[in-house]
């Protein structure tokens, strides 16, 4: 079935350093989303992307989507312990007609160690 | 203003029930989604609601149910309860079908 695939599945990084996480669809996506679950949390919005190649920027996170609308990422700069969490990606892939259905990726689980 | 609002928060069942679990979306939120998370699975969709119809099913067994009521309110049932079935089940509300997810906390099952 349409998957939107995640990786990686976990990353710990030292505090300070860089993260990326990357989610590839097998169609073409109406739109990506990306959310944060927090431990014991519930996955909280971050952005939505729209438009083939689009760039947004939030701070210290900056998400893509791809030229082709399959394939997107999130990169986060200088991390910090509050970013500790699970980022999912979220796609919405049309399944019948006009009908559309968001899928989410496995998640990247992301450690910062201090 | 007020979250999701998933009732109960807790809930303990054995194998062979049925289990109801309640979902208050925002105020003015016409569109309710539900999900199931596991460990090994990630978020799983399992229905959409917008306007008391059924816009999505996912790919699960006819045991797992939903429905609408006109004040945007939402069930699932989940009959014959499977060991399998224990997960924390979140509902999400959104103003649109288009729009961003806003979840609520989840109902955590646990099936012995």
């Amino acid at each position: 079935g349409q998957q939107v695939m995640q990786i990686p599945q976990y990353q710990h990084v030292q505090e300070g350093e860089d993260f990326t996480t990357y989610c590839n669809s097998s169609t073409t996506l109406s739109n990506i989303q990306w959310y944060k679950q927090r431990p014991g949390g519930h996955p909280v919005f971050l952005i939505q992307l729209v438009k083939s190649g689009e760039v947004k920027k939030q701070k210290r996170l900056t998400f893509q989507f791809g030229e082709a609308k399959k394939n997107s990422s999130l990169h986060i700069t200088a991390t910090q312990t509050t970013d500790v969490g699970t980022y999912f990606c979220a796609g919405k892939i049309e399944v019948s007609g006009s009908a559309r259905q968001l899928t989410f990726g496995s998640g990247t689980q992301l450690t910062v160690l201090p | 203003k007020a979250g999701v609002t998933q009732t109960p928060r807790y809930l303990i069942k054995t194998r062979g029930q049925q289990v109801t679990l309640s979902c208050s979306p925002i105020s003015g939120h016409r569109s309710v989604s539900w999900y199931q998370q596991t460990p090994g699975q990630g978020l799983q969709f399992l229905f959409e609601y917008f306007s008391e119809t059924q816009r999505n099913k996912g790919n699960f067994p006819g045991r797992f149910s939903g429905r609408q009521f006109s004040n945007s309110r939402s069930e699932m049932n989940v009959s014959t309860l499977e060991l399998g079935d224990s997960a924390l089940y979140l509902c999400a509300s959104s103003f649109s079908v288009t729009g961003e997810l806003f979840f609520g906390e989840g109902s955590r099952l646990t099936v012995l």
